[in-house]
């Protein structure tokens, strides 16, 4: 069954450094989703792609948060630089948006973040 | 924009009662409501989904209810057994422009055997 690939797995890092989180949908899938997961708390939407445009990004701290998918399949979420409250799962998800589509996201594993 | 709020934050039900889990949602213009599963250290996944011409669905021991004049829908699970210890998020979500889906808080269901 087709998933949601997602590295690093976990990251551990100094704040004020770089880090970028890497995503890759199931084939097919043009909607793809970057959210962020605090402890306790529920999926925050940052940044919303249909192909390669970006279509909700009113969430992301465009101060210090950036993401592209240029060709319109993988896409990379970054960080510059980082803070301490930035600690969080970094979590990818994709779904289908034409034809058979659902609605229905499909989750990666997730990016850890820890920023000390 | 789009506001899910969901209650309780915490539930624990003794194995065998039933689970309710209620949602609200603050854009009439949203259609589709989902309910994901997350389970520790897991991804959440979808388990039972409702779109606004309906007003129940069920799914063996989960159902899902809508009022959309309330903008108020609810998960039930029935006959609850440990596996379904998890925290449960809904969300709602437009049908336009790639489906832009906003989650509760979460809710997480203790079930004791």
């Amino acid at each position: 069954e087709a998933e949601v690939a997602q590295s690093p797995r976990y990251k551990i890092t100094e704040k004020s450094q770089a880090v970028a989180f890497w995503c890759d949908p199931i084939s097919g899938h043009a909607t793809l989703y970057w959210y962020r997961q605090i402890l306790g708390q529920g999926p925050e939407l940052l940044v919303q792609f249909q192909d390669e445009s970006v279509v909700d990004d009113s969430q992301l701290p465009k101060d210090r948060f950036s993401a592209e998918r240029l060709k319109g399949v993988d896409s990379t979420l970054k960080i510059q630089p980082a803070e301490l409250g930035d600690s969080a799962m970094y979590l990818c998800a994709s779904s289908r948006s034409t034809g058979a589509a659902t609605g229905e996201l499909f989750f990666g594993e997730g990016s850890r973040l820890t920023v000390l | 924009g789009e506001n899910v709020e969901q209650h309780p934050s915490t539930l624990s039900v003794q194995e065998g009662d039933s689970a309710v889990i209620k949602c609200t949602y603050s854009d009439s213009a949203s259609n589709y409501f989902p309910w994901y599963k997350q389970e520790l250290g897991k991804r959440p996944q979808l388990i039972i989904d409702i779109r606004s011409n309906v007003g129940e669905k069920k799914d063996q021991r989960i159902a899902v209810t809508l009022n959309k004049t309330a903008k108020h829908f609810s998960l039930h699970i029935t006959e609850t057994q440990p596996e379904d210890s998890a925290v449960y998020f809904c969300a709602a979500s437009m049908g336009t422009g790639g489906f832009k889906t906003i989650f509760g808080a979460g809710t997480r269901l203790f079930v004791k055997a």
